[in-house]
């Protein structure tokens, strides 16, 4: 069952904070972050592993509650580069790296 | 290193042609996915293969078919192409080793398909 995302789409000015999250029902043992620009391919940011392990991105922030079944992307201090679409992407415990992706929340960041 | 390859880059079908989507990449790594992205939606998996000589089933496998050539190549077979098949088409790559789960995937620059 597909993650829910939210906000589906955020605006910032440069220098502000946003969180984006991604929901499941299901129990998880990972949750992957990737975000893509227009017209290009996804590119990794993070895994949040059950219990508390992360790989990825040092400059991004972010984590997953376990309880909840959800994860949080902080942008803090945000970039004009931060721009892009960012996805969620939910893995249950058997299934051996198959992930699935939530629907994206477009983020835009101002000068 | 490429990484991850894709062709063609952009492709349009008519209704019923087929056609064959190649993948390559040179990580040396042992599992490999197919997804397609629909206009403003997340990805949706298609095929993978786990390793070389395996292959299985992922959200969306109706109207495709697979091929893991070898360690490098996993081709997607598109055999009667119909018009809700127009999408965008990415082929990943993860490690793999053997029981991996969390595992990074490394994404091809996508083709771009329209049956039309």
């Amino acid at each position: 069952q597909q993650p829910v995302q939210s906000p589906q789409a955020v605006i910032l000015r440069e220098g502000e904070d946003a969180v984006i999250n991604c929901s499941s029902s299901k129990a998880l043992y990972s949750v992957h972050w990737y975000r893509q620009k227009h017209g290009e391919a996804p590119v990794f940011l993070m895994i949040l592993l059950k219990g508390g392990e992360q790989k990825g991105h040092e400059k991004i922030s972010a984590s997953f509650n376990e309880k909840k079944q959800q994860s949080s992307l902080y942008l803090t201090a945000s970039q004009l580069s931060y721009s892009g679409t960012y996805f969620c992407g939910t893995e249950r415990g058997a299934a051996g790296n198959k992930l699935t992706f939530g629907g994206g929340t477009r983020v835009l960041v101002k000068p | 290193n490429a990484g991850v390859t894709q062709t063609p880059k952009f492709q349009v079908l008519k209704t019923g042609q087929s056609m064959t989507l190649q993948c390559a990449q040179d990580m040396n790594h042992n599992s490999m996915y197919w997804y397609r992205q629909d206009p403003g939606m997340g990805l949706r998996l298609i095929y993978y293969s786990a390793s070389e000589g395996t292959t299985d089933k992922g959200e969306v496998p109706n109207g495709y078919n697979v091929s893991r050539l070898n360690k490098r190549e996993f081709s997607l077979r598109l055999e009667s192409a119909a018009p809700s098949q127009t999408s965008v088409y990415f082929c990943a790559s993860s490690k793999g080793l053997q029981g991996a789960r969390a595992d990074t995937q490394y994404f091809g620059p996508g083709t771009r398909l329209t049956v039309l």
